[in-house]
């Protein structure tokens, strides 16, 4: 089945330590994103790619980044986690076509600081 | 700023009633609207998306638009327990270029079907 993948599920991290999270996807879908999602929040776009153009939302802090090395596979980095990014991080993915702009997510991965 | 606002709930229906949830955005240029359902610890799930004006049923679910109003809903007939979880109301965003494929999320409502 075409799906959005992300790994790990769980992620545990020390204060400062870089995390890498990833996504990946077999749907061929051109656009993915990233989000963030805290306990009762909305999700929050971090970034997303349509094809290679990278799009990075204004608030997103510099300590976030993104690499998608080619269309099935994306990246987050977190270069020094603060206790403040405990969340859940959201991937998901949408065509190009269609009116719609329906986006799919990944089952998420929980990154907890310590 | 484009907002979506829900009423955060929770919402707590006997089962077998109609729920109705209900989003209002602020972006009169949007063009898709969706409903996500995202039980506690886990991703959004796509119940339906909706982009004309008017009423969409897929099942038990029922989404209504009215751009005129900025108002869309969601209904869910004969509400089972399993339906209880946090539903998201999201808007595609208008613009140009890549800013036309991303969307923003309401902080959802919480829905509680009990036995």
């Amino acid at each position: 089945d075409a799906m959005v993948i992300q790994n790990p599920r769980y992620q545990v991290t020390q204060f400062g330590k870089p995390v890498t999270l990833s996504c990946s996807q077999t749907l061929n879908h051109n656009v993915m994103y990233w989000y963030q999602q805290k306990s009762s929040q909305a999700p929050k776009l971090l970034f997303h790619y349509y094809d290679k153009d990278f799009n990075n939302e204004a608030d997103t802090p510099d300590n976030f980044q993104s690499r998608r090395p080619n269309t099935s596979f994306c990246f987050l980095d977190i270069r020094s986690p603060g206790l403040g990014d405990a969340a859940m991080y959201l991937c998901a993915t949408s065509p190009r076509q269609g009116l719609a702009r329906v986006q799919y997510f990944g089952p998420g991965t929980r990154l907890t600081v310590t | 700023q484009k907002e979506v606002e829900q009423n955060s709930g929770p919402l707590s229906v006997p089962e077998g009633a109609i729920a109705s949830l209900n989003c209002t955005y602020s972006d009169r240029g949007s063009q898709s609207f969706f409903w996500y359902r995202q039980y506690s610890g886990k991703s959004p799930e796509l119940i339906m998306f909706i982009y004309s004006n008017g009423d969409k049923e897929d099942g038990r679910f029922t989404a209504q638009l009215n751009k005129a109003s900025q108002y869309v809903s969601l209904l869910i007939r004969d509400s089972q327990p399993s339906d209880s979880a946090t539903y998201l109301c999201a808007v595609n965003t208008s613009g140009r270029g890549g800013s036309n494929y991303k969307l923003t999320f309401g902080k959802g409502t919480l829905l509680t079907v009990n036995p």
